[in-house]
């Protein structure tokens, strides 16, 4: 069966401008993670969407924001780049019988952001 | 807060070596353990996992065993290949938070 999979694979944007990156999840799976990697940062949690709603944020600020579709398909939005926006943003998605924690993330291969 | 903390890298071991890689962590609960595997230019790609005290996960010779009395996770192999060249992390997830939290992640370059 099809992966996860995230949508445009590299990027290039110039300060200031914003930015919207794509992931769609595994047939079946409901709930979908975004991460953020950079080499000093390491993997960070951004949010978590089941069901078309947000159920878990991490600590970044206003600038990012996501959302989920009906078909749990979910996108997320960087407003206002900055150059530390640049990394690798990961999409991870879950089955529906991940229930305290007895299952496990599918990641995707990330859109690389570059800022410039 | 939660962490996981990671054997620094990077690793570097002959083919056929015994791999470990540290990793020891800090809960307020009861989390589940994790390994991943990152391969170059790849997303995270789930390894192993143990979900209670004394658990123990395995896949593809990795081994990894759920020590709650010294809060480890430590990752081993026997018997290392090339082809297991890559970045490993251990993860935790505390039950119902839906949320990882990673190490920093340990690059392992195995010689042929």
């Amino acid at each position: 069966k099809a992966g996860v999979t995230q949508t445009p694979r590299y990027l290039i944007k110039t300060r200031g401008q914003q930015v919207t990156l794509s992931c769609s999840p595994i047939s079946g799976h409901r709930s979908v993670s975004w991460y953020q990697q950079t080499p000093g940062q390491g993997l960070q949690f951004l949010f978590e969407y089941f069901s078309e709603t947000q159920r878990n944020k991490g600590n970044f600020p206003g600038r990012f924001s996501g959302r989920q579709f009906s078909n749990s398909r979910s996108e997320m939005n960087v407003s206002t780049l900055e150059l530390g926006d640049s990394a690798l943003y990961l999409c991870a998605s879950s089955s529906p019988d991940w229930q305290h924690s007895y299952g496990g993330y599918t990641f995707g291969s990330g859109t690389r952001l570059t800022v410039v | 807060g939660d962490s996981v903390t990671q054997m620094e890298g990077p690793v570097t071991l002959s083919e056929e070596a015994f791999l470990t890689i540290n990793c020891t962590y800090t809960a307020t609960g009861y989390p589940s353990l994790f390994w991943y595997v990152q391969y170059p230019g790849e997303g995270l790609q789930l390894l192993l996992k143990a979900t209670k005290a004394d658990d123990k996960g395995s896949n593809k010779g990795f081994e990894a065993t759920y020590r709650k009395e010294t809060t480890s996770f430590h990752l081993e192999k026997g018997s290392v290949q090339v082809s297991d060249s890559a970045v490993y992390f251990c993860a935790l997830s505390e039950g119902g938070t839906y949320k990882y939290i990673f190490g920093t992640g340990t690059r392992l370059k195995v010689l042929a």
